[in-house]
């Protein structure tokens, strides 16, 4: 069974770089076909896409988070990680990794397996 | 970017009610949308996919249909495992998006 667990600092200072891991346990990040991502969700709020990425390093961005995102992965560690620079306290929320599905006729994808979430707060 | 509009925002009902959630699209996004399910402290399950196929181990109860910029989910009649908030999302290209969400409260 698949299962996704994310796991980083949870307080992050203003102006500083968040930094999670999402590790994959009961299936591979080098699985063909599947992309793998981040969502974020502020407390009381919506989610956002934050962006995807292939086993190979392929990368898609939000383009709203696009200069400060960045997204990498260890298929070695069966890890794929998030970045996040010049954090402030509009960046706080729960952030979630997934697994998406690919869909035939599409290049998009929807979130089939998600982690359990991590709240991270942006506070000095 | 797409953008998704879900309404109503808030929506209470009884126990045994059909209840209906509509999802609007900024532009045609064909069938590729699906919607979530999150209760409170936890993460969203995947309920509907390609606008109206249902996610394996998801009750009949549920069901989806729209195409082009309008979509709707649907439970023909509510449990009390289905108060929770519901998400669409737009997989029309790589850029994904979804809509505001419709809390699911009891009456």
């Amino acid at each position: 069974q698949l299962q996704l667990q994310e796991s980083g600092p949870g307080l992050v200072k203003p102006s500083e770089t968040l930094s999670l891991t999402c590790t994959v346990s009961g299936g591979s990040i080098s699985s063909s076909s599947y992309y793998w991502g981040w969502i974020r969700q502020p407390p009381g709020k919506g989610l956002e896409w934050i962006g995807s990425i292939y086993y190979s390093g392929s990368t898609y961005y939000n383009p709203s988070l696009k200069s400060r995102v960045t997204i990498s992965v260890d298929t070695s560690k069966n890890q794929f990680s998030l970045k996040l620079s010049s954090v402030t306290a509009a960046d706080t929320a729960v952030y979630y990794c997934a697994r998406l599905r690919p869909a035939a006729g599409t290049f998009g994808r929807y979130f089939q397996h998600w982690g359990q979430g991590t709240l991270v707060t942006v506070s000095s | 970017d797409i953008q998704m509009t879900q309404s109503p925002s808030t929506l209470s009902a009884s126990v045994g009610d059909r209840v209906t959630i509509t999802c609007r699209a900024s532009q045609s996004i064909s069938s590729w949308l699906a919607w979530y399910q999150q209760k409170p402290g936890k993460a969203p399950k995947l309920l509907i996919y390609k606008a109206s196929s249902l996610e394996s181990g998801v009750p009949s109860r549920f069901s989806g249909s729209g195409s082009g910029t309008e979509f709707t989910l649907t439970i023909s009649s509510l449990q009390p495992d289905d108060f929770a908030t519901y998400y669409c999302q737009q997989y029309n290209s790589y850029y994904l998006t979804f809509g505001g969400g419709t809390k699911v409260e009891i009456k």
